[in-house]
């Protein structure tokens, strides 16, 4: 009954290819949101959906590009993959971003990029 | 744009000793103020937040924080850790703008290692 879960867990790959990292709440959330926790374990937003809308979109390259299904559902795919994109990367929901409400963190993705 | 910097990067500690762990911020709007908690290998956890009303909020596993808005502070305290708190914490802000609404961006600080020693 995992609240936030996301896919794989680990997550090995050369330059140059195209991955894509999954994520799920079961929590009738809204709001979902992708981080990105570098090597020096800085945590930083990289976009929100509501309601499967795109609400934050910060500075990120177009290689990567979010994709919600539905709004259980926050896929994130990276296009041609590169060594500074190897980080964890957290899913995270709540159910209301216009409150400050709690948000619900997944497990983490580790990424490497080889 | 809203920063949060917590001043200890690590803090060694012996068991059954308090603890406080630093934050501070900085914005020219209101803010609402997190800490999140991260044990290794996990996704972080909310430990408590602060919205409005009384300045100290306590959370879960015996933390507390204080918010202080005169020196833009929120920091964590525990009266007596134990071996089980050994984790990152990191302190957390979100921006309220015009209307006290915010869209749910946290900024979140550098993040302290909390080590407690048997």
């Amino acid at each position: 009954d995992t609240a936030v879960s996301q896919t794989p867990k680990y997550l090995v790959t050369q330059m140059g290819n195209d991955k894509s990292i999954k994520c799920e709440q079961n929590l009738g959330h809204d709001t979902m949101y992708w981080y990105k926790q570098d090597s020096k374990k800085f945590l930083k937003i990289m976009f929100s959906y509501n309601n499967k809308e795109l609400i934050i979109n910060e500075t990120v390259p177009n290689r990567f590009s979010p994709k919600s299904p539905d709004k259980a559902h926050l896929n994130l795919h990276i296009n041609s993959l590169e060594l500074g994109d190897s980080a964890v990367y957290f899913c995270a929901s709540s159910q209301d971003p216009t409150f400050a409400d709690t948000q619900y963190f997944g497990p983490g993705t580790r990424l490497t990029v080889l | 744009a809203q920063s949060v910097t917590q001043l200890d990067s690590q803090v060694p500690v012996f068991e059954e000793a308090p603890v406080e762990l630093r934050c501070n911020y900085s914005s020219s709007v209101s803010v609402y103020l997190f800490w999140y908690v991260q044990y290794p290998n996990q996704g972080l956890q909310l430990l408590l937040k602060y919205l409005s009303g009384s300045t100290l909020v306590k959370g879960i596993n015996g933390f507390e924080a204080e918010f202080n808005k005169s020196q833009t502070s929120f920091h964590l305290r525990k009266p007596s850790v134990h071996i089980s708190d050994t984790a990152e914490y990191f302190c957390a802000v979100s921006v309220s703008n015009a209307g006290g609404t915010s869209y749910g961006k946290l900024t979140f600080g550098q993040g302290t290692i909390l080590t407690v020693h048997p």
